[in-house]
């Protein structure tokens, strides 16, 4: 059985970094083909990719937010954290990640319930 | 970078078929992945690789792909298909791209 999940702060102050962590069973990132992302919502509005993390470890970020973010795997713990600089309020989220299974182009095929953020003082 | 185009919304009578498209430059050379997400959810994967059907997805659900727009379409729409819908491939400028999402209604 496969499952996801999200772990972190439920809050954090503008200018604080956000670090997540995925714990995830089931399937290896060790394996051949595959890979882990992160993908956040905002209140009513729509999904956002940030980050994914292959078995191989090549590591893509979303062009717009590739600055402030870091993607790293820790394969012995089933485990991928994400950290995210510089937090403002806009970064007010339910951030989660999922496990693609397939290549590079693959779909995300188990999601994790998601953890919300929120970015207030 | 490369951009996905959603309609807002779609409405639907009961029983009647939804299509809901996803646009793209050439986007019939990309697989195409479509997620179905309820409110208070994670998104679920409904459609992988343009029109395949993970296990567990009954065979209302269907896509397909081709020049500039693929679309998604559920036969026989039920209130239990009331749900955001997003298209989502992976592009090697952008990597992941999700399109804004289409709310589905079923009146």
């Amino acid at each position: 059985q496969i499952t996801l999940k999200e772990s972190g702060p439920t809050l954090v102050k503008p200018t604080q970094t956000l670090t997540l962590t995925c714990t995830f069973s089931g399937f290896s990132l060790s394996t051949s083909g595959v890979g882990v992302g992160w993908i956040r919502q905002p209140p009513g509005k729509a999904l956002e990719w940030l980050a994914l993390i292959y078995w191989d470890d090549d590591k893509r970020y979303s062009p717009s937010l590739k600055s402030r973010l870091t993607i790293t795997k820790d394969t012995s713990k089933n485990q991928v954290v994400l950290t995210m600089t510089n937090m403002d309020p806009v970064d007010t989220a339910t951030y989660y990640c999922a496990l693609g299974w397939g290549g590079y182009d693959a779909s995300f095929d188990y999601w994790g319930q998601g953890t919300l953020v929120t970015v207030s003082s | 970078s490369y951009e996905l185009t959603q309609p807002l919304s779609v409405s639907v009578a009961l029983g009647q078929t939804a299509r809901i498209t996803c646009g793209g430059n050439n986007i019939g050379s990309k697989n195409v992945h479509w997620y179905q997400q309820k409110p208070g959810q994670a998104p679920v994967l409904v459609i992988y690789r343009d029109s395949n059907r993970p296990s567990g997805i009954p065979e209302r659900f269907s896509g397909s792909n081709s020049g500039n727009t693929a679309t998604l379409t559920i036969s026989r729409a039920q209130a239990g298909d009331e749900a955001d819908y997003y298209c989502q491939v992976w592009d090697s400028s952008t990597a992941v791209v999700f399109g804004g999402g289409t709310k589905l209604t079923v009146l």
